[in-house]
């Protein structure tokens, strides 16, 4: 079964300061990837998706993630955090294994940043 | 161009009532989902419907029963409610690419 591990479930940074969330994936099968944000009582929104192509995934909002197969590791990442990006971030998996294509989220990291 | 709506936004039932979540889409996607949200624990898929006309259970489906009525709407019924079924419930759909999927804003329901 494909499935997410999320490895902190709080991260916080400073306003100006990089951004990393951490995601690992289990997959039986080349795997598409996601990160979904959700804001404050708010629905999710798509950041970025891997499908095969370069592993290296640019989002909105200046995010990115770097699919590295030999480490299973799906990593989200910011060059500098905003305020605005205080948010839960969800990475996700696609789950092919009934013939349509389904998500199954991880257990989401919530980013809190400060001034 | 309202994407996704969900009625209502906020619930209150008491135990063994039974209610009915709506869900709209206007993009014209053929699929449709119903997830929940429980802290720590992400969002876990409920029911979908892969297009009009079809729909099958995801992970958790116990308790809950579902209805396309159409392309456009697909809608949640809790028959008899359980405190354990206090959650944030999220509706979705998908176009051609189904990893790609819009949400609506959530109702948040409380079972008392």
């Amino acid at each position: 079964a494909q499935s997410v591990t999320q490895l902190d479930s709080h991260v916080s940074v400073s306003e100006g300061t990089p951004v990393l969330l951490r995601c690992n994936y289990s997959s039986s099968y080349s795997p598409s990837l996601f990160w979904y944000v959700q804001h404050p009582n708010k629905g999710l929104q798509l950041l970025l998706k891997y499908t095969s192509a370069a592993t290296l995934v640019k989002g909105i909002n200046g995010f990115e993630a770097e699919f590295k197969k030999s480490e299973t590791s799906f990593h989200l990442t910011k060059p500098s955090a905003h305020m605005s990006d205080a948010a839960e971030y969800f990475c996700v998996v696609s789950d092919q294994s009934t013939g349509f294509q389904k998500l199954v989220f991880g257990t989401g990291t919530r980013l809190l940043v400060s001034p | 161009n309202a994407g996704v709506t969900q009625t209502p936004k906020f619930q209150v039932l008491k135990t063994g009532q039974s209610m009915t979540l709506q869900c709209a889409q206007d993009m014209n996607h053929n699929s449709m989902y119903w997830y929940r949200q429980d802290p720590g624990m992400g969002l876990r898929l409920i029911y979908y419907s892969a297009s009009e006309g079809t729909t099958d259970k995801g992970e958790v489906p116990n308790g809950y029963n579902v209805s396309r009525l159409n392309k456009r709407e697909f809608s949640l019924r809790l028959e008899s409610a359980a405190p354990s079924q206090t959650s944030v419930y999220f509706c979705a759909s998908s176009g051609t690419s189904p990893g790609t999927q819009y949400f609506g804003p959530g109702t948040r329901l409380l079972v008392l």
